[in-house]
């Protein structure tokens, strides 16, 4: 079975602050996916990192795919209130496999 | 584009009631998921339906059922309810192939069940 291990659980930070969450497995995945959940909604995708290596951005959100494939930060400068959420990160095992594996999230507050 | 759409958005049972919880998405997707999401078990899928047409287990099955209707629409059944089904359910969808299975999802439907 494989497992994505997220951390830190929880982040409470002040609005301005840079932070980082990681997601780690001892797996290989094909493909690494973030989503952000809000209080009373679903998730909704971020960004997929797909090569060993690959930095993505968007806007304030730099995502990073291990080399290996097996693990994946998130960074955020200068957090702002609007960030605040549930962060997933969801890795594709490899072709066939219609599932994803999900790691139980990070609680992030962005205090104003 | 409407998304992903869940129904109903609330609901209690009590023990012993069934219910339908419904989902349809207007993406032209070929997959769509059933998730239960818990607090501190993060999101564990229920069933899945790959394409029109089929259904599979995932990792939590026990209790429900449920069918592929047509390409966009996907129920789950719980027969029986438990309180141990006390959740929030989301119905998500996707284009299997490319190799990512990048998942749409709905709002949720917040389930009780006493």
């Amino acid at each position: 079975t494989q497992l994505l291990e997220q951390s830190p659980q929880f982040l409470s930070i002040q609005e301005g602050e840079n932070l980082t969450v990681y997601c780690n497995s001892s797996s290989v995945f094909s493909s690494l996916q973030w989503y952000r959940q809000e209080p009373g909604e679903g998730p909704v995708l971020l960004v997929t990192v797909v090569t060993g290596g690959e930095v993505k951005k968007l806007k304030r959100l730099t995502f990073q795919f291990g080399d290996a494939r097996k693990d994946s930060s998130l960074h955020i400068t200068a957090a702002q209130p609007g960030d605040t959420g549930l962060y997933l990160c969801a890795g594709a095992p490899g072709a066939g496999s219609y599932q994803l594996t999900f790691g139980k999230g990070t609680k992030l507050s962005v205090i104003p | 584009n409407a998304g992903v759409t869940q129904t109903p958005k609330f609901q209690v049972l009590k023990t012993g009631q069934s219910m339908t919880l419904q989902c349809a998405q207007d993406m032209n997707h070929n997959s769509m998921y059933w998730y239960r999401q818990d607090p501190g078990m993060g999101l564990r899928l229920i069933y899945y339906s790959a394409s029109e047409g089929t259904t599979d287990k995932g990792e939590v099955p026990n209790g429900y059922n449920v069918s592929r209707l047509n390409k966009r629409e996907f129920s789950l059944r719980l027969e029986s309810a438990a309180p141990s089904q006390t959740s929030v359910y989301f119905c998500a969808s996707s284009i299997w192939g490319t190799g990512y299975n990048e998942q749409f999802f709905g709002p949720g439907t917040r389930l009780t069940v006493l």
